[in-house]
């Protein structure tokens, strides 16, 4: 079936240098993506999405990038802090399925 | 608090009893889904509904499983006999049209 699947389960990164979490898709009908974090024992909080319209999404700190052509997307995440430690979660969504299908997941921990 | 709230946080029950849990979701909301997901895994998609049509179940959600949204509004999952493998962190999620879903704490299921 369809599945969104991560390159890296656990990914370790210095305080403060940039972070890059990658996520492969394989639905090509997919035309909406989402970036959650999870804390341990809490739900999956919403960071950023985009569109499939979309190449390039920037927030506070964050920024998501889609390439179709490979079916990849990325989540950079500047500054990376303590408070980043979490695993996180790409979602994708394709009209009409009714459900946002999700990976195993990249666990970030963010070294001091 | 205007987010997505579950009730209760956390279930012990014995094998083969009953269990009912309720989601509240963002009251703007016609969207609302349910996921499970166990350690170290993405969530899975149970099922969806749009108002209180129930329009997508997974394979994952047996006979069992039911859920409901009677009026369009909260939702509850039920699990009859319960069985080990049912432990889990169920999450119920909603969203408006178009937009992106948001998901409660979940709700910690443990089946002894």
């Amino acid at each position: 079936g369809e599945s969104v699947g991560l390159h890296l389960p656990t990914l370790s990164v210095q305080e403060g240098d940039n972070s890059i979490i990658n996520c492969a898709y394989s639905n090509s009908a997919s035309d909406y993506f989402i970036w959650y974090k999870q804390e341990s024992g809490k739900g999956p909080q919403f960071i950023i999405d985009i569109r499939s319209n979309m190449d390039k999404r920037q927030g506070q700190r964050v920024t998501v990038l889609l390439n179709k052509t490979v079916k990849h997307l990325s989540l950079q995440i500047a500054a990376t802090q303590p408070g980043d430690s979490a695993v996180y979660f790409c979602a994708e969504y394709a009209q009409g399925t009714y459900k946002y299908i999700f990976g195993t997941g990249t666990r970030l921990k963010v070294l001091a | 608090d205007t987010g997505v709230s579950q009730n209760p946080r956390h279930k012990i029950t014995k094998r083969g009893q009953n269990v009912t849990f309720r989601c509240d979701p963002i009251s703007e909301h016609n969207r609302l889904y349910w996921y499970r997901q166990t350690l170290g895994q993405g969530p899975e998609f149970l099922t969806y509904f749009q108002n209180e049509a129930q329009l997508e179940k997974s394979r994952l959600l047996s006979d069992r499983f039911s859920a409901e949204r009677p009026k369009g509004s909260f939702s509850t999952l039920e699990i009859q006999r319960t069985e080990q493998g049912d432990s889990a962190m169920y999450l119920c999620a909603s969203s408006g049209q178009n937009t992106e879903a948001f998901f409660g704490q979940g709700t910690r299921l443990t089946v002894v």
